[in-house]
This record gives structure tokens, C-alpha cells and sequence, in this order.
């Protein structure tokens, strides 16, 4: 079965460079959320998306922007990285409206800040 | 908001035994309650969730039970594997973002 996609799979930036991360997200699936996880720490929320409409959002910084496309793909903006901002990028995807909340990871993003 | 708690943070168990691992959340409203698997470097796994309708769910050698009154949920592993090893995250949810615990770091020794 199809999963969940991202790209780039590693990044490497360095500080105050920006970075885009890309999710698409498992056929027929309409809504996208985007996760943060540190070294030994559990996933922080940072933002959802229903059928292209922001529709959640958690600790994401002002720095950081995402949004979901006619294709139900959605990206991570990130600008002015930060050497905390280092750290396992997750998309997971869900179908929103008959299995709500029910979300299937892909297989991250390493981002690296040096 | 919403906060979870989770324990033990770490489980060493022998192959074959069971193990038990349990949360706690704050928010009465939460509906939806999913444990997720994650091997090291890689994405967490759903392998079991349950929602507030339901005190009960099983799935061969995995169990998950719901007590809405006390905010607890806890997950139980039967005939513990080696594979098995991994950590594991409980979550809760009211409007889809999940929250997770702290995590449980599981070891089955052979």
C-alpha cells in the first residue's frame, strides 16, 4: 500500500539559511499535519491542514510556514534557521472526514543546522 | 490544553512476558487515544488505537483499555518478542493534533 512521502529525507543548512520540506501525503488522504522531534523527545505538533485550509496549529515558530496544495501536498518553509531547529521532521496524513485523527507517519526528514 | 503523562519512562522485560505500560491525560474532551511504535531513527507506527466510545481493544497480541472517568489508558503487550523492542508513544487527541507522552523505551531480552 501507498504510505506517506517526504523530501528531502536529510538536510543539511546552515544558520539563518532557509530550508523546504515536502509531504505528500497517502492517496485519497485530505488532511496533512507536521511534527518536530527532537533528540529522545517525543513528536511536538506544529501544524495541520484540511482540505488546504490551515487547520490547527501548535508551536510552530513565526519563522516557520507551511501550506497544503490543490494536490493535498503540503510543505514546510523555514527561514532563519536556527541550530535548535535541528531535528527530525514528520508529516503524518489522515482521512479526515471517515477515519478522523487515525494519522500514518512518513518516513521523516533529518534536518541538520550547523 | 491538553497534557499527557506516560510511564515507565524505560521496561526491561524477559521474551515471552508481558508488559504494561500506562498514560494519563488532562482534557476531558479528548476522544481519540493511538499508540504508536518507533524504532530508532525511524517514524512511529500506529499499532492500536482507541476511542472514547470504547473501554476495550485487542489485536492479537495487543491490547488497549480506556477509563474515561480516571483520564487513564494503558497499553498491554502479551508473549513479548525481541522485535518488540522499540519505544512506544501513547497520544491523545480532541480535534486531531495529537499529543503525545514521554515515551516508553521497551527492551525484551531473549
Amino acid at each position: 500500500a501507498a504510505g506517506v512521502i517526504q523530501s528531502p529525507r536529510h538536510l543539511i543548512k546552515e544558520k539563518r539559511e532557509t530550508a523546504t520540506l515536502k509531504c505528500y501525503p497517502i492517496p485519497r488522504h485530505d488532511t496533512v499535519y507536521w511534527y518536530q522531534q527532537g533528540p529522545g523527545q517525543d513528536p511536538q505538533f506544529l501544524i495541520s491542514f484540511y482540505e488546504k485550509m490551515q487547520s490547527d496549529k501548535g508551536s510552530i515558530p513565526d519563522r516557520f510556514s507551511a501550506q497544503q496544495f490543490s494536490d493535498y501536498h503540503s510543505e514546510l518553509n523555514m527561514s532563519s534557521l536556527e541550530l535548535g531547529d535541528s531535528a527530525l521532521y514528520f508529516c503524518a496524513s489522515s482521512l479526515g472526514a471517515q477515519r478522523p485523527y487515525e494519522q500514518y507517519f512518513g518516513p521523516g526528514t533529518r534536518l541538520t543546522v550547523t | 490544553g491538553e497534557n499527557v503523562e506516560q510511564h515507565p519512562s524505560t521496561l526491561s522485560v524477559q521474551e515471552g512476558d508481558s508488559a504494561v505500560i500506562k498514560c494519563t491525560y488532562s482534557d476531558s474532551a479528548s476522544n481519540y487515544f493511538p499508540w504508536y511504535k518507533q524504532e530508532l531513527g525511524k517514524r512511529p507506527q500506529l499499532i492500536i488505537d482507541i476511542r472514547s466510545n470504547v473501554g476495550e481493544k485487542k489485536d492479537q497480541r495487543i491490547a488497549v483499555t480506556l477509563n474515561k472517568t480516571a483520564k487513564h489508558f494503558s497499553l498491554h503487550i502479551t508473549e513479548t518478542q525481541p522485535e518488540d523492542s522499540a519505544v512506544y508513544f501513547c497520544a491523545a487527541s480532541i480535534t486531531g493534533k495529537l499529543i503525545f507522552g514521554q515515551g516508553t523505551e521497551l527492551s525484551v531480552k531473549p
